[in-house]
């Protein structure tokens, strides 16, 4: 079954730190960049980091970097979040996704169900 | 303030056709494919169909996209109660070098 599996989330206090993992299952997922993107309460979308299967090819958004690490391990068929020095602003439910994939005209086309993060003292 | 501009609410009867519009720049719409997003209330968003008409699995061929310089447009046909919820354009931007949103557009069923 393709699918996509988020676990970690929960209630962080502020400047606290999480660690987002997700699960890939049914794809041959080393083939596939792999994709974080957050929703506050409420709110829209926000593509927030990106990495490519090889490794050599990693984004993030101007709202997250230097506070945002994304790694991935094939091996394991894992993509990870590292979230450091929290706010109130980073609480969402975060989305693992796979993509972008450009050369298909494809952004983020498998979606988990998502994992929630809350900030609060 | 979101990159892509989509109208906050669209809304129709049953069976109306009902269009959703997403605005950019050059930089972003007018140089790749638009992606379209359904969030039906308390789920996770899924992938519709790009604006190459290029459907997701067991997208039904009522939803349909195009494209036009900065523009791109999502139309749902037939529309129908299940189709409530909120709608997301998506695309490259090569200014940024990464993938942006357009705020959602909620559509009603009345």
């Amino acid at each position: 079954q393709v699918q996509l599996v988020e676990s970690g989330g929960g209630l962080v206090k502020p400047g606290g730190s999480l660690r987002l993992s997700c699960e890939a299952s049914g794809f041959i997922f080393s083939d596939y960049f792999m994709a974080w993107i957050r929703q506050a309460p409420g709110r829209g979308l926000e593509w927030i980091a990106h990495i490519s299967g090889s490794l050599d090819i990693v984004y993030y958004a101007d709202s997250v970097k230097g506070r945002f690490t994304v790694s991935r391990d094939n091996a394991k068929k894992s993509v990870s979040l590292e979230i450091d020095s929290l706010t109130a602003a980073d609480t969402a439910v975060y989305y693992c996704v796979r993509g972008p994939t450009l050369v298909q005209g494809l952004l983020a086309d498998l979606w988990g169900r998502g994992t929630t993060v809350i900030v609060s003292s | 303030q979101s990159v892509l501009t989509q109208p906050p609410s669209a809304s129709g009867t049953p069976g109306q056709r009902v269009t959703i519009s997403c605005s950019g720049k050059n930089s972003n719409i007018g140089s790749n494919t638009v992606s379209w997003y359904q969030q039906l209330a308390g789920a996770a968003p899924k992938f519709l169909l790009n604006s190459y008409n290029q459907r997701h699995s067991g997208v039904p061929d009522r939803f349909s996209a195009s494209k036009s310089g900065t523009s791109a447009s999502l139309a749902i046909s037939g529309l129908q109660s299940g189709d409530e919820g909120d709608y997301y354009c998506a695309v490259w931007d090569d200014s940024v070098n990464g993938p942006v949103f357009g705020g959602g557009t909620k559509v009603t069923v009345l």
